[in-house]
């Protein structure tokens, strides 16, 4: 069965600076990967996902995301921070072996907090 | 474009009662979702379906009953409402995996219903 691990409850960094936000995965086959974000009292949007092809996704809001098929890791970043990208993240994965219903396995979130 | 809509926002009911979430979507998805958010856990599936009037268990079914006599509404019942089954409720949609260019693999979701038990 597949699983996310978000090592990390909380990340802090100031405005400006250059922001990780790490998750980890396990599936049985190749991996369908995402990103959500959540902010105060609104449902997830999504961010970014893998699918194939380029290691490196683009996503909203200037988030890019890497997949690292040795490390099994699919790590969130962003070059200069906001305070506007405080928020809770979600990585979720997908088997892509898994060709019925589309079950989303979630991680439990990671809050981020951008500081001025 | 109203997109995914969830009804009420906000509940509070007493342990037994029956309630009943809504949740409505305007895209014409075939694939819609329940989800419960607690802390601790992320994201848990409840139940979800791929048309109409075929629905499936997800993670957490145990308590809960849904049905999908139309493609657009995807109503969650609880059948008798007990403490644990306080959360924030999460409907989502998307289209069907077999939708060109892999859309279906992206999952959209409402702005929640926060429940609360008593």
């Amino acid at each position: 069965a597949q699983s996310v691990a978000q090592p990390e409850d909380q990340v802090n960094v100031a405005e400006g600076n250059p922001l990780t936000v790490k998750c980890t995965y396990s599936v049985s086959g190749n991996p369908y990967l995402f990103w959500y974000v959540q902010y105060p009292n609104r449902g997830l949007q999504f961010l970014l996902k893998y699918i194939t092809g380029d290691n490196l996704v683009k996503g909203s809001y200037g988030f890019e995301a890497e997949f690292n098929k040795s490390q099994t890791s699919f790590h969130l970043k962003k070059p200069s921070a906001l305070v506007s990208d405080s928020a809770l993240y979600f990585c979720a994965v997908r088997d892509s072996m898994n060709t019925g219903f589309q079950k989303l396995v979630f991680g439990t979130g990671t809050r981020l907090l951008v500081s001025p | 474009d109203a997109g995914i809509t969830q009804s009420p926002r906000y509940k509070i009911t007493e342990t037994g009662r029956q309630v009943t979430l809504m949740c409505h979507q305007t895209w014409s998805h075939s694939y819609m979702f329940w989800y419960r958010q607690d802390l601790g856990h992320g994201l848990r599936l409840i139940y979800y379906s791929a048309a109409a009037d075929i629905t499936d268990k997800g993670e957490v079914p145990d308590g809960y009953v849904v049905s999908r006599s139309k493609t657009e509404n995807f109503p969650l019942t609880l059948e008798s409402a007990t403490r644990s089954q306080t959360s924030v409720y999460f409907c989502a949609s998307s289209e069907s995996p077999t939708t060109s260019g892999r859309k279906g693999d992206t999952q959209y979701f409402g702005p929640g219903t926060r429940l609360t038990v008593l």
